[in-house]
């Protein structure tokens, strides 16, 4: 099966400018996550969606960041404006998420942003 | 203090040597998982696990609910193996999981 598909893959922009990312989830799966990874640190989660609804936002920081899900399937992620810290790995997981369980995440290879 | 903590943080070892990597977390949960990320930054889910103990290849995963403990073991560590592992814990109807830091393995040859 084809896995998690993010694009692009590294993105260099200037602060202030901004920056979208595209997450196409395994077929079937109902549940889409965006993390952002700082360098050293564990995926820190930005958003849930179950299908098209974003299920958790507490996390996304709504001043510049935004989502959509439409259609319950692909997603993309984006910045406006970019700030220096945004820098950071981007990773979209996707996972069947039935009867309070999920099953095992699949992870895209992620986008690696660096604002400059 | 992080509700999912990893030791080591780093760890070398020299090709062919036993591995054991330790997540400790201090809520109720539903799964632990335990993710392969290699540099570049893809991440590979290489056990979802909720009791006992279960193994895949050269991979080892055991969790004791009671002591909130998990340990990840390989055996007969190869260079292909470095990579940094993350232990993460889901926690029943959200859907979320949280992160603890990972673990940066370095098996020298």
């Amino acid at each position: 099966e084809a896995g998690v598909v993010q694009s692009p893959r590294y993105k260099i922009i200037e602060k202030k400018q901004p920056v979208a990312f595209w997450c196409n989830p395994i077929s079937g799966h109902n549940t889409l996550y965006w993390y952002r990874q700082n360098l050293g640190q564990g995926p820190e989660l930005l958003i849930r969606y179950e299908n098209e609804e974003a299920v958790d936002d507490s996390q996304l920081p709504k001043d510049r960041f935004s989502a959509e899900r439409l259609k319950g399937v692909d997603s993309t992620l984006k910045i406006q404006p970019a700030e220096l810290g945004d820098s950071a790995v981007y990773l979209c997981a996707s996972s069947l998420f039935l009867g309070g369980l999920n099953s095992p995440l699949h992870f895209g290879n992620g986008t690696r942003l660096t604002v400059t | 203090k992080n509700e999912v903590e990893q030791s080591p943080q780093n760890l070398t070892a020299q090709e062919g040597e036993f591995i054991t990597i330790n997540c400790s977390y201090s809520v109720g949960i539903s799964a632990l998982h335990w993710l392969q990320q290699h540099p570049g930054g893809g991440i590979v889910s290489l056990f979802m696990l909720s009791s006992g103990k279960k193994k895949h290849g050269r991979l080892i995963a055991t969790i004791n609910i009671q002591e909130k403990h998990s340990s990840l073991h390989i055996t007969a560590s190869h260079p292909r193996d470095s990579a940094v592992y993350i232990c993460a814990v889901g926690r029943g109807s959200q859907g979320n999981l949280i992160f603890g830091k990972g673990t940066k393995l370095s098996v020298k040859p």
